[in-house]
C-alpha cells in the first residue's frame, strides 16, 4: 500500500517570496503524483500533475513540482507567493494497475502574509 | 462541462438520524469516488463505482454507510444512526476509465456533516 508524508503541516511565508512544500511518498509500484490546493470551505482543485515523462511539472499559477524518484519526493514550489496563494495543499499519489484512487497526505497550510 | 456537484453542501443533523448525500460527476465520467475530510485532515478514501458496481469500498466503511450509483450517473451516500464521528465532510469525485487522462480524479466542493 502507498502513503504520502507531508512533512510542514503549516508554512507561513512573507508575499513575493519563495516557498517549497515538501511531499515524500512510499509505494512498492510505479505511481502517479499530483498536488491539489483546497480554499476554506471549498473542495478539491486539481494543482498539477506527474503522470511520465519530464520529471518537472508546472501549473498555469507559477508553481512548478518535480518528481524525485531516487528521493521518491514530489515537492511543490513557487518562486514568488501572493497573498490569494494562500490555502491548504494536499499531496496524493496513486498507483499504477490499481484502482487508481487517491491516498492524500495530511496538507500542508500555506499562509502568505504582506 | 459543469464539474462535480453535491447536494446538500452544508448538514446539521441530530445523532442517530439518517442523512443522504447525493452526488452528480461530470457527464462524461463512468468512475465515481467517494471520500471524508475530517478537520485537519487530507481526504481518505471510502468507496468508488465503475459505472454502476461498486468495485471497492474501504474498512472506513462501516454498515451504517452504504453508496449507490443505480444508473452509473449519479450517487448516493447514506449514513444510518448517524454518530457524532461522523461529522466530516464528504467529498464526490470523478474520472474517466483508463490512460487518457492519467485518470485524473475531479473533486466537487463537498457536502459538510454536523451531527450534534
Amino acid at each position: 500500500a502507498q502513503s504520502v508524508t507531508q512533512l510542514d503541516s503549516q508554512v507561513p511565508v512573507f508575499e513575493e517570496a519563495p516557498v517549497e512544500l515538501r511531499c515524500n511518498y512510499s509505494s512498492s509500484v510505479s505511481v502517479y503524483l499530483f498536488w491539489y490546493v483546497q480554499y476554506p470551505n471549498q473542495g478539491l482543485q486539481l494543482l498539477l500533475k506527474y503522470l511520465s515523462g519530464s520529471t518537472l511539472v508546472e501549473s498555469i499559477n507559477g508553481f512548478e513540482a518535480e518528481f524525485n524518484k531516487s528521493q521518491t519526493s514530489f515537492h511543490l514550489r513557487k518562486p514568488s507567493v501572493h497573498i490569494s496563494d494562500t490555502a491548504e495543499y494536499f499531496c496524493a499519489v496513486s498507483e499504477y494497475g490499481s484502482a487508481r484512487q487517491l491516498t492524500f497526505g495530511s496538507g500542508t497550510q500555506l499562509t502568505v502574509l504582506p | 462541462d459543469t464539474g462535480v456537484s453535491q447536494d446538500p453542501r452544508h448538514k446539521i443533523t441530530k445523532r442517530g438520524q439518517n442523512v443522504t448525500f447525493r452526488c452528480d460527476p461530470i457527464s462524461e465520467h463512468n468512475r465515481l469516488y467517494w471520500y471524508r475530510q475530517t478537520l485537519g485532515q487530507g481526504p481518505e478514501f471510502l468507496t468508488y463505482f465503475q459505472n454502476e458496481a461498486q468495485l471497492e469500498k474501504s474498512r472506513l466503511l462501516s454498515d451504517r454507510f452504504s453508496a449507490e450509483r443505480p444508473k452509473g450517473s449519479f450517487s448516493t451516500l447514506e449514513i444510518q444512526r448517524t454518530e457524532q464521528g461522523d461529522s466530516a465532510m464528504y467529498l464526490c469525485a470523478s474520472s474517466l476509465d483508463g490512460t487518457r487522462t492519467g485518470n485524473t480524479i475531479y473533486f466537487g466542493e463537498g457536502s459538510w456533516l454536523t451531527v450534534v
